[in-house]
């Protein structure tokens, strides 16, 4: 079946230092790529995503590019902040039809802590 | 635009009860998603429904049981609950099946 592989956390990190987590998928077929982030006591929030090979998704400083031959979509940001600090989810969705209806399927969260 | 809301927040049941979680869906989205959250794991899909139908469930047992509305808001019932039960509970809408996914806030449910 599909599944996802995060890096093991937690990763901690400094203020402005440059972040990469390591994600990469098994699916059979092309799926698109997401990275939710999860601060504490909330839902998850939609970071960024692609849709197809070498498409790279950016949002608030934050970039992934999907890379098929790989099966990677790795999350990097420049200089993190400490307003960064949250659990930050990897996730893979098939297109709908037959048996996907288009579900998530995610990887088991990293936790990433930045200090002033 | 009002986005995905959850209710209760939090609750506390004990083995055996029954629970009903609701969600409310974003403005125009006609496909409800719920997954759950067991503590430092990624969410894990229950079910979906689109336009009232079930549309794809995940792999969790009958007594997780869910409903949609004619305006889209959507329940989670389980039933026999296990201590293995408590987790957070997410609701995530979208405008159709296959579409990306916006999240509620959750509802944590201890199972005692």
């Amino acid at each position: 079946g599909n599944s996802v592989t995060q890096m093991e956390g937690p990763v901690t990190l400094s203020e402005e230092a440059f972040l990469t987590i390591n994600c990469t998928y098994t699916a059979t077929g092309y799926p698109s790529l997401f990275w939710y982030v999860q601060y504490p006591g909330e839902g998850l929030q939609l970071l960024l995503k692609a849709t197809k090979a070498d498409d790279k998704g950016s949002n608030k400083g934050f970039e992934a590019t999907y890379r098929k031959e790989t099966t990677s979509f790795h999350l990097e940001k420049g200089s993190v902040q400490v307003s960064d600090s949250a659990v930050y989810f990897c996730a893979l969705r098939m297109e709908a039809g037959g048996t996907s209806y288009g579900k998530l399927t995610f990887g088991q969260g990293t936790i990433l802590t930045v200090h002033p | 635009e009002t986005g995905v809301t959850q209710s209760p927040t939090h609750l506390i049941k004990t083995r055996g009860q029954q629970v009903t979680l609701r969600c409310s869906s974003q403005s125009g989205h006609n496909t409800v998603s719920w997954y759950q959250q067991a503590l430092g794991q990624g969410p894990q899909f229950i079910f979906q429904y689109y336009r009232e139908e079930e549309n794809g469930r995940g792999n969790f047992p009958p007594r997780f049981s869910g409903l949609q509305f004619p305006n889209y808001s959507s329940e989670l019932n389980v039933n026999a609950l296990e201590l293995d039960d408590s987790a957070l509970y997410l609701c995530a809408s979208s405008l159709k099946a296959g579409e990306t996914q916006y999240f509620g806030p959750g509802t944590r449910l201890l199972v005692l």
